[in-house]
């Protein structure tokens, strides 16, 4: 089965400080890459998507991708108390044919502390 | 109103009830999805809809019934439900369905109770 693994965390970091997310995928045909920001009791919001190999930066979000280790991850740099959320990470999975679904993680929970 | 959006954002029904979801997306997409989200697991896939045409059940069980009218409205009718199924229902919608790069966005979802 094709799989997307996230560390359930909590990850807690201070305020200030760069909170590192990973993500590893098991299908090594996977084109896209997203993160998604959920917080509690809430619908997941997209924050970033990245194709190709190496990083790509928004703002204080690097999304950081290495297709050979089938690896995704997501830095916030100056993190603050409102990036408290669980950060899932989807990927784009061939589901047969030219056809792909996207397949999500159980999601990482990130706390800021001030 | 902008995005996707859906109705009711919360539901309580008995097992004997029959309800509706409803999603409506404004953003001029081709594809709707419902997702089922339960505490501590994946978002789990369950209707594809593309261009009103349903292109993925992912083995749901028949007391989950989707229907899309069309590119705009997708709806999830509900009966004889069971309380596992008790869980937040999300709708998204993306331009097209299954490409490698389809971006999907979410409605706020409806949070699901079945006592």
């Amino acid at each position: 089965q094709k799989e997307v693994e996230q560390n359930s965390g909590p990850l807690s970091v201070p305020e200030g400080a760069i909170a590192s997310l990973n993500c590893t995928y098991s299908d090594r045909g996977s084109q896209s890459f997203f993160w998604y920001r959920q917080y509690s009791g809430k619908s997941p919001e997209l924050i970033m998507f990245i194709y190709s190999n190496g990083d790509k930066e928004d703002g204080r979000f690097t999304a950081q991708l290495n297709k050979a280790s089938q690896y995704v991850s997501l830095l916030i740099r100056d993190s603050q108390p409102s990036d408290s959320a669980t950060y899932l990470c989807a990927v784009s999975i061939n589901s047969g044919g030219s056809n792909y679904k996207l397949t999500f993680g159980k999601g990482t929970l990130l706390t800021v502390n001030p | 109103e902008t995005g996707v959006t859906q109705t009711p954002r919360h539901l309580v029904m008995g097992m004997t009830n029959k309800k509706s979801l409803k999603c409506e997306q404004h953003l001029g997409h081709n594809a709707m999805y419902w997702y089922k989200q339960s505490a501590k697991k994946p978002l789990e896939l369950m209707f594809v809809y593309s261009l009103e045409e349903r292109v993925e059940n992912n083995s749901v069980p028949s007391r989950f019934s989707p229907e899309c009218p069309n590119s705009s409205h997708l709806f999830l009718h509900l009966h004889t439900l069971q309380p596992e199924d008790s869980a937040l229902y999300l709708c998204a919608s993306s331009h097209t369905s299954g490409g490698a790069s389809d971006t999907q966005y979410f409605g706020p979802g409806t949070r699901l109770t079945v006592l």
